[in-house]
C-alpha cells in the first residue's frame, strides 16, 4: 500500500523559501500509473491545490502560485519535493502530498500523506 | 477558471438523518467530480469519483449524483463517524483544478 510522509521545517521566515519533501514508500515514484501532487490548507480554511507532476510527463501549477512554486521528483530517493519562494504569512498552512494511483488524473487524489504544518513568521 | 460552489456551508443534522450536500460548477465538467471527507487533524479521504462511483471501502450509505454543473452528495442515514467536512473537486480537462469551499456537517 502506498504511503507518503511529508517532512521539512515547521517554521519559515517571511521572504524565504519553503522547502518540503514527501517520502514515498510502497511504490515507485516512477510508476507509470502514479501522479503526484501538493495541496495546502490554511488553519481553519479549505483545501487549495498547489500543483501536480507526472514522472516523465508534465507539471501543472495553480496559476495563483505558479510564479513562486516548483515541484519536482527525486527518483534516487523516491521523493517528491515542493519549493515555494518569497513566502508570507498567507502561506501558513498544513501542506499535504498526495497521489493518484490509477493512471489518468493529475488531481484525483486517492492516497494522501498525513500533512505537515508550516508557519511563516519572523 | 472553473469555480466550485458548495451549499450549504454548514449543515446541522442528527444521527439517522438523510442529508444532501450540493456542489455547483461554474461551467460543465461532465462527470469529472470527486467528493472528499476530512476529519479534524486528518488528511482528506476520497469518497466518490466520477460523480457517482464509490471509492473502495466507503460505506454504501454514501452516494453521489449529477453531471454537467450540478452535483449532490447524499448520506442516506447519518452515522456518528460521518460528522466531518466535505469537499467537492473537479478534475475535468479544464485546468486549473479547484476544490469547493467545503461543507461542515455538524451534530444537531
Amino acid at each position: 500500500q502506498l504511503q507518503m510522509q511529508e517532512s521539512g521545517p515547521g517554521l519559515v521566515k517571511p521572504s524565504e523559501t519553503l522547502s518540503l519533501t514527501c517520502t514515498v514508500s510502497g511504490g515507485s515514484i516512477r510508476a507509470t500509473n502514479y501522479y503526484w501532487g501538493w495541496i495546502r490548507q490554511p488553519p481553519g480554511k479549505g483545501l487549495e491545490w498547489i500543483g501536480s507532476i507526472y514522472y516523465g510527463g508534465s507539471t501543472y501549477y495553480n496559476p495563483s502560485l505558479k510564479s513562486r512554486v516548483t515541484i519536482s521528483v527525486d527518483t534516487s530517493k523516491n521523493q517528491l519535493s515542493l519549493k515555494l519562494n518569497s513566502v508570507t504569512a498567507a502561506d501558513t498552512s498544513v501542506y499535504y502530498c498526495a497521489s493518484h494511483t490509477r493512471g489518468y488524473s493529475y488531481v484525483l487524489f486517492d492516497s494522501w500523506g498525513q500533512g505537515t504544518l508550516v508557519t511563516v513568521s519572523s | 477558471d472553473i469555480q466550485m460552489t458548495q451549499s450549504p456551508s454548514t449543515l446541522s443534522a442528527s444521527v439517522g438523518d438523510r442529508v444532501t450536500i450540493t456542489c455547483r460548477a461554474s461551467q460543465s465538467i461532465n462527470s469529472w467530480l470527486a467528493w472528499y471527507q476530512q476529519k479534524p487533524g486528518k488528511a482528506p479521504k476520497l469518497l466518490i469519483y466520477k460523480a457517482s462511483s464509490l471509492e473502495n471501502g466507503v460505506p454504501s450509505r454514501f452516494s453521489g449524483s449529477g453531471s454537467g454543473t450540478e452535483f449532490t452528495l447524499t448520506i442516506s442515514s447519518l452515522q456518528p463517524d460521518d460528522f466531518a467536512t466535505y469537499y467537492c473537486q473537479h478534475y475535468s480537462s479544464t485546468y486549473p483544478w479547484t476544490f469547493g469551499q467545503g461543507t461542515d456537517l455538524e451534530i444537531k
